[in-house]
C-alpha cells in the first residue's frame, strides 16, 4: 500500500505570494491533517479534513486555509506569504480520526520564503 | 492549552548502549504515539500505546502507557547507528481530535 504523498516536495517563494500544497493520504484514510514544522515551534497543528469537511483546527491565522476532495486528498493554501512562514510542512492521514487511529505522515513539504 | 515535555533534549550514546526516554503531559491522554524523524523526512509512526499501562513492543523498541496517563516511555535496546534522528511523542486526549506533539529528542550514536 502505497504511503502518504506530498507534492512539491520543495519551493521557494518571495514574501508577498501564496502557495498551494498537496497532499495524498493513504488509500483508505479518510482523515487528513496538516502540520507546520519548524525548528522554533516544533511540529505545530494547522487542520484536519475528513469527509471534505475541516473538522479541527489549530491556532493559525486565516491565511493558511486548507480543502479536501470527494478522493480525500487535500489542498492548504497560504496567501500573502510572510518570512515566517518557511517551514516543513507535513501532511498525516489516518483511517477515520476517531479512536485506534493512528497518523501517517508524508515526506513533508519544503517552503522557503525570501 | 496541552503541553508536552521530552526529555532528554539530546542525547549521545555508544553503539549497543540502551536508550531511554519519556514524555510528560499537563493533562491525561487516552493515546501515545511514538515517532522518529529523520532529517528531511517525515515523521516514521513506530509504536502506538491506548491503554493505561500498555507496554508494546516493535523490534528493539519498546513503549509504555504510564499508569497516571500523563506519561509515556521509549526504551531502545541495543542501540545501532540508523537510531540517530529525532524521536517525537505525540499525545491525544479523550476531548480532542488532533494530536499534541513534543519538542522532540535527538538521538546520537557514537560508533
Amino acid at each position: 500500500k502505497a504511503g502518504v504523498t506530498q507534492t512539491p516536495r520543495y519551493l521557494i517563494k518571495t514574501r508577498g505570494q501564496q502557495v498551494t500544497l498537496s497532499c495524498s493520504p493513504i488509500s483508505g484514510h479518510r482523515s487528513v491533517s496538516w502540520y507546520q514544522q519548524t525548528p522554533g515551534q516544533g511540529l505545530q497543528f494547522l487542520f484536519e479534513y475528513f469527509s471534505e469537511t475541516q473538522r479541527n483546527k489549530g491556532n493559525f491565522p486565516g491565511r493558511f486555509s486548507g480543502r479536501q476532495f470527494s478522493n480525500s486528498r487535500s489542498e492548504m493554501n497560504v496567501s500573502t506569504l510572510e518570512l515566517g512562514d518557511s517551514a516543513l510542512y507535513l501532511c498525516a492521514s489516518s483511517l477515520a480520526g476517531t479512536d485506534y487511529n493512528e497518523q501517517f505522515f508524508g515526506p513533508g513539504t519544503r517552503l522557503t520564503v525570501l | 492549552g496541552q503541553q508536552l515535555n521530552q526529555s532528554p533534549q539530546s542525547m549521545f550514546i555508544q553503539e549497543g548502549e540502551d536508550v531511554s526516554m519519556n514524555c510528560t503531559s499537563s493533562s491525561i491522554f487516552n493515546t501515545w504515539l511514538w515517532y522518529k524523524q529523520d532529517p528531511g523526512e517525515g515523521p516514521v509512526l513506530l509504536i502506538a500505546l491506548y491503554k493505561a499501562g500498555e507496554l508494546t513492543s516493535n523490534g528493539r523498541l519498546t513503549a509504555q502507557f504510564g499508569i497516571t496517563r500523563k506519561d509515556s516511555f521509549l526504551n531502545i535496546s541495543a542501540s545501532i547507528p540508523s537510531d540517530v534522528g529525532i524521536y517525537f511523542c505525540a499525545g491525544r486526549d479523550n476531548y480532542g481530535q488532533n494530536f499534541v506533539f513534543g519538542p522532540g529528542t535527538r538521538l546520537s550514536v557514537l560508533p
